[in-house]
């Protein structure tokens, strides 16, 4: 079975912090696949990235970066120069590769407050 | 944009209705997955169809069905409403990029049980 935790429940910033985001995951899958869904209040998930288990090169898109190590299991995910735009739940997701279809594994996200 | 919509956006039904709740994805896209989000918890996988037939299930009981059409519509039904079934709804298309499938979400049914 696959599991995902984000241990952070709610973050909290002023603009302009940056942020980091944990997530841990546990599978037996030696291929998995990583995402990163936001969830702003109007409910609707918006991906983010995924990452295939046998690339861990880490990966920067604007103001996003996230940091995939296989040795700790964990693919986080930091904002630089946080906006209030950036508020909202975020979830990290795994798929194993061994399954004969592709269904998320979610974790239960992780809330995030930019303040102005 | 994700070009998956479904509908009704809100629904408030009674313990014991049932309710059939609906998903279109893009053209070409097909499988599609729904998905059950409580207040305050990640998506929990209901069970997906690929090519009108169900590929996969998760830990519901059998009174959560669906359908997949050959338009790329699908729908949920749920029978014998529990308060329980109070949720976030979401439907997710799949694509295939480099041999690893994307979901992509429609925004959501909320439904009420009252």
């Amino acid at each position: 079975a696959q599991k995902v935790t984000q241990a952070q429940t709610e973050i909290s910033v002023v603009e302009k912090e940056d942020v980091t985001l944990d997530c841990v995951y546990e599978t037996r899958d030696t291929t998995y696949y990583l995402f990163w869904y936001k969830q702003p209040p109007s409910g609707e998930l918006v991906f983010l990235i995924r990452r295939n288990s046998f690339d861990e090169q880490n990966e920067i898109s604007g103001r996003y970066s996230w940091n995939f190590q296989k040795s700790t299991s964990s693919f986080n995910f930091t904002i630089t120069a946080s906006q209030v735009v950036d508020s909202a739940v975020y979830f990290c997701a795994l798929i194993p590769g061994g399954s004969g279809y592709s269904t998320l594994t979610f974790g239960k996200g992780t809330m995030l407050l930019v303040s102005p | 944009e994700t070009g998956v919509t479904q509908s009704p956006t809100h629904l408030i039904k009674t313990r014991g209705q049932q309710v059939t709740l609906r998903c279109s994805s893009q053209s070409g896209h097909n499988t599609v997955s729904w998905y059950q989000q409580a207040l305050g918890q990640g998506p929990q996988f209901i069970f997906q169809y690929y090519r009108e037939e169900e590929n996969g299930r998760g830990n519901f009981p059998p009174r959560f069905s669906g359908l997949q059409f050959p338009n790329y519509s699908s729908e949920l039904n749920v029978n014998a409403l529990e308060l329980d079934d109070s949720a976030l709804y979401l439907c997710a298309s799949t694509t295939r990029t480099d041999h690893t499938d994307t979901q992509y979400f429609g925004p959501g049914t909320r439904l009420t049980v009252l």
